[in-house]
């Protein structure tokens, strides 16, 4: 069972927003940063937002991220096809001394 | 570009030891930490720990404390893993990963699998 709580799956058409959420506690989303990544099967993860909301050069600014209090959020608009993916949200937790991830959420554009 | 590129598949009989290695490129070696993530079969993503190449100082997770040993040869920019005493349950992906702070993973290696099995 991770520390993150994800839902397992979301699903959009092309063009549409999707949002996905990452609940955790005061431990860790509530009083540190949240980097997400994207992961395609046999490939390495990417990181697509870190410290909650900043995204490194070369991604697009169609993907956001927001945190508020102890839950994150993951959002992409403009669903592509290439956007099938799994996504993984993480954070420090202070009480377990580690760096603790969301189970992963699999989006799949219809 | 930053690369991380890891040893080949692993099989290993439980309670043998197994050492994945990690050679990095495109940026310098020692100003950057390293963490190891691994994903067991149907599992999420689980931390196993971070390295400084610069001093060597390690974190590991408290579960496996013990059992593990991060290493790095910074005359090769090479980060190791050594997980000992292994068990069923250490069938994973064993990933590296360039972090800067122990919390700031920004690039991953392709992954490393380890299976345990008799």
């Amino acid at each position: 069972q991770s520390v993150l709580t994800q839902p397992p799956s979301a699903s959009g058409t092309p063009g549409q927003r999707v949002t996905i959420s990452c609940s955790g506690s005061s431990s860790n989303i509530g009083s540190n940063t949240v980097n997400w990544y994207q992961h395609l099967p046999g490939t390495a993860p990417k990181l697509l937002i870190y410290s909650n909301n900043q995204r490194p050069s070369g991604v697009p600014d169609r993907i956001s991220g927001s945190k508020s209090g102890t839950s994150a959020s993951l959002a992409i608009s403009g669903l592509q096809s290439e956007d099938e993916a799994d996504y993984y949200c993480a954070a420090w937790d202070d009480s377990l001394n580690g760096l603790v991830f969301g189970g992963g959420t699999k989006l799949t554009v219809l | 570009q930053v690369q991380l590129v890891q040893s080949g598949t692993e099989v290993k009989q439980p309670g043998a030891s197994v050492k994945v290695s990690c050679k990095a490129s495109g940026y310098t070696f020692t100003s950057y930490g390293i963490s190891w993530v691994r994903q067991a079969p149907g599992q999420g993503l689980e931390w196993m720990g971070w390295i400084s190449p610069y001093n060597g100082n390690t974190k590991y997770a408290q579960k496996l404390q013990g059992r593990v040993t991060m290493t790095t040869d910074t005359s090769t920019s090479t980060a190791y893993l050594e997980l000992r005493s292994l068990r069923s349950d250490d069938t994973a992906v064993y990933s590296c990963a360039r972090d800067p702070g122990m919390a700031e993973i920004d690039y991953w290696g392709q992954g490393t699998l380890v299976t345990v099995s008799s």
